[in-house]
């Protein structure tokens, strides 16, 4: 049974550009959630999909957006970035029958320079 | 408004029970969780609490719900070297999706 994937495992990029990650969600799962965690920092909610339509949205700027396709996998893409966005961005699933639980994976690791 | 606070560092003797305490703000959260984050990786979802609980038992961890004073505590029993990580405590809510998280506390076991 596959946990949470999540690609690629580190990133570099320049101020400015633009970057997208990838996340599977655990077998069964349907909803995916994407957070942030900067360094010495816990996870920041992003943003929620179910059934390929944000959910619900942390504060975060416009900047920060995402897709889910019809396999459940998601999309986050983060345009213009700053400095500040290097961070572990995690990818969590769970599914509406056990919202209760939420399963995370290893995270994709972004740094900014 | 929502805010979960833990102590940044614990250190304890293999063998000695842990302690992880975490107090949060906002009384309406329908779930408490912990989580372990080893180095470089994610999060792994130890255990958590229906917000009606007191208590929750599950092998050598307990979670004790103080309701009254917002206080969420793990107890480790007989701690191992391999329990060394970051340790964060969760809530989340009813009619929303997101949890909010600690700041995490690091747990280091000496051996």
């Amino acid at each position: 049974d596959a946990g949470v994937t999540q690609s690629p495992t580190h990133l570099i990029k320049t101020r400015g550009q633009q970057v997208t990650l990838r996340c599977s969600p655990k077998s069964g799962h349907d909803t995916v959630s994407w957070y942030q965690q900067a360094l010495g920092q816990g996870p920041q909610f992003i943003f929620q999909y179910y059934e390929e339509e944000e959910r619900q949205r942390g504060n975060f700027p416009d900047r920060f957006s995402g897709h889910q396709f019809p396999n459940y996998s998601s999309e986050l893409n983060v345009n213009a970035l700053l400095l500040g966005d290097s961070a572990l961005y995690l990818c969590a699933s769970t599914t509406p029958a056990r919202e209760e639980t939420q399963y995370f994976g290893p995270g994709t690791r972004l740094l900014v320079l | 408004g929502e805010d979960v606070e833990q102590s940044l560092f614990l250190s304890v003797r293999e063998g000695d029970s842990s302690v992880i305490n975490c107090t949060y703000t906002d009384s309406s959260s329908t779930y408490l969780y912990w989580y372990k984050q080893e180095p470089g990786a994610g999060l792994q979802l130890l255990t958590y609490i229906f917000s009606n609980m007191d208590m929750k038992q599950d092998q050598r961890l307990t979670v004790l719900l103080n309701k009254k004073d917002k206080h969420l505590s793990l107890r480790i029993a007989d701690t191992q070297t391999g329990d060394s990580a970051i340790y964060f405590c969760a809530e989340s809510f009813s009619g929303t999706y997101k949890y909010i998280f600690g700041t995490g506390t690091r747990l280091k076991v000496l051996a």
